[in-house]
């Protein structure tokens, strides 16, 4: 299987910043690379695909980037609305894999 | 509008069994494959189960290969889970999540709609 690490786990940051979150595959997932936000009790939505891609109607302050192993979210000027969990998730192969989540809370 | 919902949670003994379904409108069903997703209480997510747009390819996670079967209904563009053999462990919200892979001719891709989930508990 492969494993998903995301890093870091917990990230206290004020509205404006830059922040970064990294994903690292256990085994090279070429671009086949997803990123999710979370807020607590709503499901996850989607907003990257293929490792760079942004969904429709994402912010385009949202950005990802990486290959093979090592993957980033960018989030260019943070927002209120973003404080929230985010996860990637690999659909290179099955199973499915998830990362364990970053958690951006207000500084 | 994409819409997909979720239903048959409950409390169940450990031993004991559910069914859940998600009815989909909104798109055509029969063109995405789906998956089902769990969230444990205050943990990450983990994928539970794949199925492909006509049914023809299944995957499931190890932790509940034997114990759960995904199926679909394109004509009533519903998803399934049977779960048996329910355990502790399996408590979680369970979603149902669609994945666009079949537009790129690939056999997965990001989830990019959600249903807002069904609660499962296990316990004695």
């Amino acid at each position: 299987d492969i494993q998903m690490t995301q890093s870091p786990s917990t990230l206290s940051a004020s509205v404006g910043d830059r922040v970064t979150i990294t994903c690292r595959a256990s085994q090279s997932i070429s671009s086949w690379l997803a990123w999710y936000q979370q807020k607590p009790g709503k499901a996850p939505k989607l907003l990257i695909h293929k490792a760079s891609s942004l969904e429709d109607g994402v912010p385009s302050r949202f950005g990802g980037g990486g290959s093979g192993t090592d993957f980033t979210l960018t989030i260019s000027s943070l927002q209120p609305d973003d404080f929230a969990t985010y996860y990637c998730q690999q659909y290179h192969r099955s199973p499915l894999t998830f990362g364990g989540g970053t958690k951006v809370e207000i500084k | 509008e994409v819409r997909l919902v979720e239903s048959g949670g409950g409390l169940v003994r450990p031993g004991g069994s559910l069914r859940l379904s998600c009815a989909a409108s909104g798109f055509t069903f029969s063109d995405y494959h789906m998956n089902w997703v769990r969230q444990a209480p205050g943990k990450g997510l983990e994928w539970v189960s794949y199925i492909s747009n006509t049914g023809a390819t299944i995957n499931y996670a190890d932790s509940v290969k034997g114990r759960f079967t995904i199926s679909r209904d394109n004509a009533k563009k519903s998803l399934f889970l049977q779960m048996n053999s329910l355990r502790v462990e399996d408590t979680a919200v369970y979603y149902c999540a669609r994945d666009p892979a079949l537009l790129w001719f690939r056999e997965f891709s990001g989830m990019d709609a959600w249903g807002q989930g069904t609660t499962v508990a296990v316990s004695s």
